[in-house]
């Protein structure tokens, strides 16, 4: 069974960082895309960041360009994403989703985790 | 890269079907059919309904269908049930490789 799992979430201050974790079983991670999606209180989705089945290629959305980073550990079947210089507006849950290829559709979503940024 | 274009909000009565739009640019939806339909309900995370314009997944319903035409994709949910209620969104691939999502539709079965 395919399972997604975020953790991480936090409330933290403008200009902080922090690291979530995404831990995913029951497929090959080489071979799909993993993304960030994220969901502002009362917003719609928005796409935050992307790695291709093979690890070489990342891609992010211009909001968090320069600031998030998306990683992964292949032994471990984690995935990161580091947010740094944290903003109010990077408030939101966090989904991290498997991708049927890298940006194109997402199969499989977790539950979410929170992060709020304020002072 | 603004969102793509979805109506607020739809509605119709059990049994009816419904249409929600989703409109883009020759960027993104004219130009792929990376286009996707998730479903979510409050409190929950999305749940994906259609990829690659039409393909439904194992498991979901056939009253769901997907379709699209020149910058607009659509979704159509025939035989409205009241479990259909929550948010829709749609999402596509973009020529910036992004993946770019709708601003989400609410439907209501009345």
């Amino acid at each position: 069974e395919v399972q997604l799992w975020e953790s991480g979430g936090g409330l933290v201050q403008p200009g902080d960082s922090l690291r979530l974790s995404c831990s995913v079983s029951g497929f090959t991670f080489s071979n799909y895309g993993i993304s960030w999606v994220r969901q502002a209180p009362g917003k719609g989705l928005e796409w935050v960041a992307a790695m291709s089945g093979s690890g070489g290629f990342t891609f992010y959305a211009d909001s968090v360009k320069g600031r998030f980073t998306i990683s992964r550990d292949k032994s471990k079947n984690m995935v990161y994403l580091q947010m740094n210089s944290l903003r109010a507006e990077d408030t939101a849950v966090y989904y991290c989703a498997k991708d049927i290829r890298t940006l194109s559709c997402l199969d499989m979503w977790g539950q979410g985790t929170v992060v709020t940024v304020s002072s | 890269q603004s969102a793509l274009t979805q109506p607020a909000s739809v509605s119709g009565s059990p049994g009816q079907s419904i249409t929600i739009s989703c409109t883009g640019t020759s960027s993104d939806i004219g130009r792929y059919t990376y286009v996707s339909w998730y479903q979510q309900h409050p409190g929950k995370a999305p749940k994906l309904m259609i990829s690659d314009v039409s393909n439904r997944p194992s498991g979901v319903s056939n009253r769901f269908s997907g379709s699209k035409s020149d910058n607009t994709a659509s979704l159509t949910i025939s035989g409205l049930q009241a479990e259909d209620e929550g948010d829709y969104y749609c999402s596509s691939y973009t020529t910036n490789s992004t993946l770019l999502f709708g601003g989400g539709t609410k439907l209501t079965v009345l």
